[in-house]
């Protein structure tokens, strides 16, 4: 079974602009959720998404939005980037049939903000 | 709120010795734990979690966790430690409710041949 993908790996933007990172989880998982990982915050929950429904959320600005389609791939956009949004942004998809279910990692998105 | 926390930054081993990384955690009801390793560059590499069952708990790689209640600790171990085991490894609990993982500050263990 092919793995967690994410589009695209490396990203190099300015201030001011925005950016749309792309995952497709694992084939037939429901749950997507999202994570931004810096040397100084450490791994830090976006938002989570099932059956294209936002049902959980950081803390974090507006600026910082996704979505989930029928099919569960899942985008996440930043607007109005800062100096601050450079980071790894990683995606994570599980089944979630139960509250044990594992998160599998995709290998991440690396911003640059420039 | 639930929490981890990974007390080491740092972890120095040879390789062919036994190798601990530690992981306290709180939570308010029974707790699913976990521990992802990663490379440089790379996402994060599930190796074993705890969900219910048996303290001791094995994974990938021949890494393995023993899980205490009353101590409220969830050290990951592997008998004889490798110069490839040498990466950054992360304690997470998974809050109830909605998929969400909680990340220890993770601890970057160096295996020296």
């Amino acid at each position: 079974k092919a793995g967690v993908t994410q589009t695209p790996r490396y990203l190099i933007k300015t201030r001011g602009q925005q950016v749309t990172l792309s995952c497709s989880p694992i084939s037939g998982h429901r749950s997507v959720s999202w994570y931004q990982q810096t040397p100084g915050q450490g791994l830090q929950f976006l938002f989570e998404y099932f059956s294209e429904t936002q049902r959980n959320k950081g803390n974090f600005p507006g600026r910082f939005s996704g979505r989930q389609f029928s099919n569960s791939r899942s985008e996440m956009n930043v607007s109005t980037l800062e100096l601050g949004d450079s980071a790894l942004y990683l995606c994570a998809s599980s089944s979630q049939t139960s509250g044990g279910d594992t998160q599998y990692f995709g290998p991440g998105t690396r911003l640059t903000v420039l | 709120a639930q929490s981890v926390a990974q007390p080491e930054d740092q972890v120095n081993v040879a390789e062919g010795n036994p190798l601990t990384v530690k992981c306290t955690y709180s939570v308010s009801g029974n707790p699913y734990l976990f521990w992802y390793v990663q490379y440089p560059n790379r996402g994060l590499q599930f190796l074993l979690k705890y969900i219910t069952g048996d303290n001791l708990v094995k994974g990938s790689y021949g890494f393995e966790a023993e899980f205490n209640k009353s101590q409220t600790s969830f050290h990951l171990k592997k008998p004889s430690a490798l110069v490839s085991d040498s990466a950054l490894y992360f304690c997470a609990v998974r809050e109830s409710g909605p998929d969400k993982l909680i990340f220890g500050t993770g601890t970057r263990l160096q295996v020296f041949p």
